[in-house]
Parts: C-alpha cells; structure tokens; sequence
C-alpha cells in the first residue's frame, strides 16, 4: 500500500533559523496537504498542493510539491517559538477521488529561543 | 463556525473493559473521519463515513472496534473489549467534499486521550 515518510525526524533549531522537512510517497499522488500539531494539541490543516512543481508561500512558510508529485517540502523561514509543533504531510494516491490521505510519521521541531 | 466537538477528552480504562467516544461535526460536513494517533506517529485512518455510509473501514480493527453514524451527523466509536495497545489519542475529523475558498483540508476535533492500563 501507500507509504508517506518524512525526515528528519527531530529538528532542533535556534530561534532565528531556518528549517525544511521533506515528505517522499512510495507512489505518485495527486495531492499533499501539511498539517501542523501543537504540542498536546490536534493537527491543523495548514495547505494543500496539487500542482506538479507547485509552491505556496504562508508568510514565513513555503511549501513545494516535487515535479514527479512523489515528495514536497515544507521550509520556515526565521523559525520563531511559536512555530514549535510536529509537521505532518498526508499524501493522496493517483485516484483523486477514490483514496484518502495517508499521514507521514511527521517532523517534530523544537526552537531554542 | 463551530469546531469538530469530541468527548471525553481522557479515559483511563482496564484492559478488556469497553469504551466509547463521540463526535459532532462541523455543520454541513458530509464526510467524517475517525483516527488513531499512537504517541510519537501519524494519525492513522480508522474508519470514514459519508452522511451515514461506510466508505472506508479497511483498517479498523472488527473483532474490537465498531463505529456508527446515524443520521448523518453525531458519530460513535466503540472498543469492546479494549487492549493495552488501544492506547492513543482518538481523533475525530471532517471535511466539506466543496469548498468555495478551496480549502479541502481535514478540520480535527481535540481528540479523545485513552489510556488503556
């Protein structure tokens, strides 16, 4: 079946830094959403990228969808404390209508301020 | 708009008693969605429903797990009888099939934390 992976799996950064994590699918998808997950709290849609080669700016936040549509990347920029959390992507096979999303193991980030 | 409501937030049980937790989506949304998030993964899909249909139950466990949605709207979970490895966070979602400002995401309830000992 569908895999989604992330790595890395821990980031520790200084506040001030920048940070990427990367999502890669055992198979094509039609689309990736990234979510966020506060500490003790539930995850967060932040986008959903659909386009080969997409990339979409949230302030600080840039998210690209790979040319082959098989991996993306979130990057912060200037990473803040408030952007503590885990990232997690969730991937949707090639059959847009008929599968659900699969959730990635996630990227847990720690900003030392 | 309102959020997705679940309840209780926690619950400790034995192993081998029953539990059950609850949703109410956000109004309007057809499908729901009920996962599991083992500490430290990804929430895993359990089951989904559109208005009161099972579309999606091929990773929930039926000798223990059921889950129901009458109506359409409100949804239960039930484990029965519960397992050490049952020990997760149960988290409730929905998602509007359209969406005017595109926004297609899952929108989670805060969970149901059950501690299963």
């Amino acid at each position: 079946g569908q895999q989604v992976m992330q790595i890395p799996q821990y980031q520790h950064v200084q506040e001030g830094e920048d940070f990427t994590t990367y999502c890669n699918s055992s198979t094509t998808l039609s689309n990736i959403q990234w979510y966020k997950q506060r500490p003790g709290g539930h995850p967060v849609f932040l986008i959903q990228l659909v386009k080969s080669g997409e990339v979409k700016k949230q302030k600080r936040l840039t998210f690209q969808f790979g040319e082959a549509k098989k991996n993306s990347s979130l990057h912060i920029t200037a990473t803040q404390t408030t952007d503590v959390g885990t990232y997690f992507c969730a991937g949707r096979g090639p059959d847009n209508y008929g599968q659900n999303f699969v959730f990635g193991p996630g990227t847990r980030l720690s900003v030392l301020p | 708009e309102a959020g997705v409501a679940q309840s209780p937030r926690y619950k400790i049980i034995e192993k081998r008693q029953s539990v059950a937790f609850w949703c109410n989506p956000i109004s309007g949304h057809a499908t729901l969605y009920w996962y599991q998030q083992i500490l430290g993964q990804g929430p895993k899909l359990l089951i989904q429903f559109q208005n009161n249909g099972v579309v999606d139950d091929s990773q929930l466990p039926k000798d223990r797990f059921s889950a129901e949605r009458l109506k359409g709207v409100d949804s239960t979970l039930k484990i029965q009888p519960a397992k050490l490895e049952d020990s997760a966070v149960y988290l409730c979602a929905s998602r509007a099939l359209r969406d005017a400002s595109a926004n297609y995401g899952y929108t989670f309830g805060s969970g149901t934390r059950l501690t299963v000992v």
